[in-house]
């Protein structure tokens, strides 16, 4: 199947602090990533959706001035959560599509957020 | 509001045994998705499920989807210790969108 590089996989902040993480797409062009959030012992909340070249789609109840995405390029997506507190540690994990009906979206390794 | 539900939420199992995992959804979708979720890790995909009436086995693992029931069944078969793990069925909505289940903790032991 298709790779999804995810980075960093574990990254360790200050409150106050800004910290991005990226998904890129290494042997395909991701029409469409997608930003997942998951607390410990929980499922995986949909947290945004974005496309290359416009505005990301943000579920209801995630703060977009807070989680900032950004889809410059076909292989590449980012999150950048910003003013981090410690209840933004959580496990975020991007995936990425080609768009097209019926296919797999392919999931990154995972970034382990914990912010002190 | 589309709900994914999964049953039970954590299973122990011994060992040789059979078990069924069972994915309800409420909104219409034809395609399923089934995953894999280590301790620490990401998600291994294990199941694409496609169309009404498809089954899908791999191992000791074998999928089932029924769109009219919305209904999506993870049936183990002879269990052994290294399918510990935790398990999401996935519904997909629009072109990609996928919502998950409120996953499956198993626990196979001797």
């Amino acid at each position: 199947g298709a790779v999804v590089s995810q980075h960093p996989s574990r990254v360790i902040c200050k409150s106050g602090t800004s910290v991005k993480i990226e998904c890129r797409s290494l042997d395909f062009q991701a029409t469409t990533m997608f930003w997942y959030r998951q607390f410990p012992k929980q499922s995986l909340m949909l947290m945004a959706t974005s496309n290359e070249g416009s505005k990301a789609t943000y579920e209801q109840g995630v703060e977009k001035d807070k989680f900032l995405i950004n889809h410059a390029s076909l292989t590449l997506s980012t999150l950048t959560v910003t003013s981090a507190h410690p209840e933004d540690s959580s496990f975020y994990i991007c995936s990425a599509s080609t768009g097209r009906l019926n296919t797999e979206a392919f999931f990154g390794q995972g970034t382990r957020l914990t912010v002190v | 509001e589309l709900k994914v539900e999964q049953n039970p939420l954590f299973l122990s199992m011994q060992e040789g045994k059979n078990y069924t995992i069972y994915c309800n959804y409420s909104t219409t979708s034809d395609r399923l998705y089934w995953y894999r979720q280590d301790p620490g890790k990401s998600l291994e995909s294990l199941f694409v499920l496609l169309s009404n009436g498809a089954v899908k086995q791999e191992g000791r693992l074998m999928a089932s989807l029924d769109t009219k029931a919305r209904l999506s069944t993870l049936h183990i078969t002879a269990a052994v210790h290294d399918l510990s793990a935790t398990y999401f069925c996935a519904v997909g909505i629009n072109t990609d969108k996928l919502i998950f289940g409120t996953g499956t903790r198993l626990q196979v032991f001797p």
